[in-house]
């Protein structure tokens, strides 16, 4: 069975710090691996897709096969990246299947 | 506005009773979706549907019923609500079956409590 594991509950940097959030997976085909954020009153909305490659608010993420991690990464951690972050795999099922979420807060 | 609509928003209600979260989205997707996320957080798959046909229906207590009445609303219907049925519950929608570039957007979600 596909599974998201987010071993932190709660990451807290101060700001300007280095952030790395732990997404690891397991899923017996070619995954497709998201990360959702979770801002204080806000609904739950995609932050960036491995296929993408992309750099969102100066988030990456780097999809890794050999260890099947897919840690969310920033160099400088700012104040309004505060929020609640889930990793997430699409299970080819027409759904997504989530981690427990992981509390960023960045102290001032 | 575009979006995922949710009524209603918070819900107190008592064991037994028989209530319904509605879901509409205008976005134009096919597929919708109802998730769970308990106490803990835990985001949990419920149902899909697409197309107002279902796709996925996890292992879910049958007194949890969704309908699909068109392709643009999912609504959830909950019988006989027991204590655990507490938590909040997200609907979501998408553009089509899912791949690459698939991205679901979520509701505003609804905190449900049973007394």
């Amino acid at each position: 069975a596909q599974r998201v594991t987010q071993p932190e509950k709660l990451l807290s940097v101060f700001k300007g710090a280095p952030v790395e959030l732990k997404c690891n997976y397991s899923y017996s085909g070619s995954p497709e691996l998201f990360w959702y954020v979770q801002y204080s009153r806000q609904r739950l909305q995609l932050l960036l897709r491995h296929i993408s490659r992309e750099s969102i608010k100066g988030f990456t993420a780097d999809l890794n096969k050999g260890e099947t991690s897919f840690h969310l990464k920033k160099p400088f951690a700012q104040e309004e990246d505060s929020a609640m972050y889930y990793c997430a795999v699409f299970t080819g099922r027409r759904a997504l299947t989530f981690g427990s979420g992981t509390r960023l807060q960045v102290q001032p | 506005d575009t979006a995922v609509s949710q009524t209603p928003k918070y819900l107190v209600t008592q064991m037994g009773n028989d209530k319904s979260i509605k879901c509409e989205q205008n976005l134009g997707h096919d597929t919708m979706y109802w998730y769970k996320q308990d106490s803990k957080k835990f985001l949990k798959i419920m149902f899909s549907y697409n197309n107002k046909e279902l796709i996925i229906n996890e292992t879910v207590p049958n007194r949890f019923s969704p309908k699909s009445p068109d392709k643009a609303h999912l609504n959830l219907h909950i019988n006989s609500l027991e204590l655990g049925d507490s938590a909040v519950y997200f609907c979501a929608s998408s553009q089509d079956l899912g791949g690459l570039y698939n991205e679901q957007f979520f509701g505003p979600g609804t905190r449900l409590t049973v007394l």
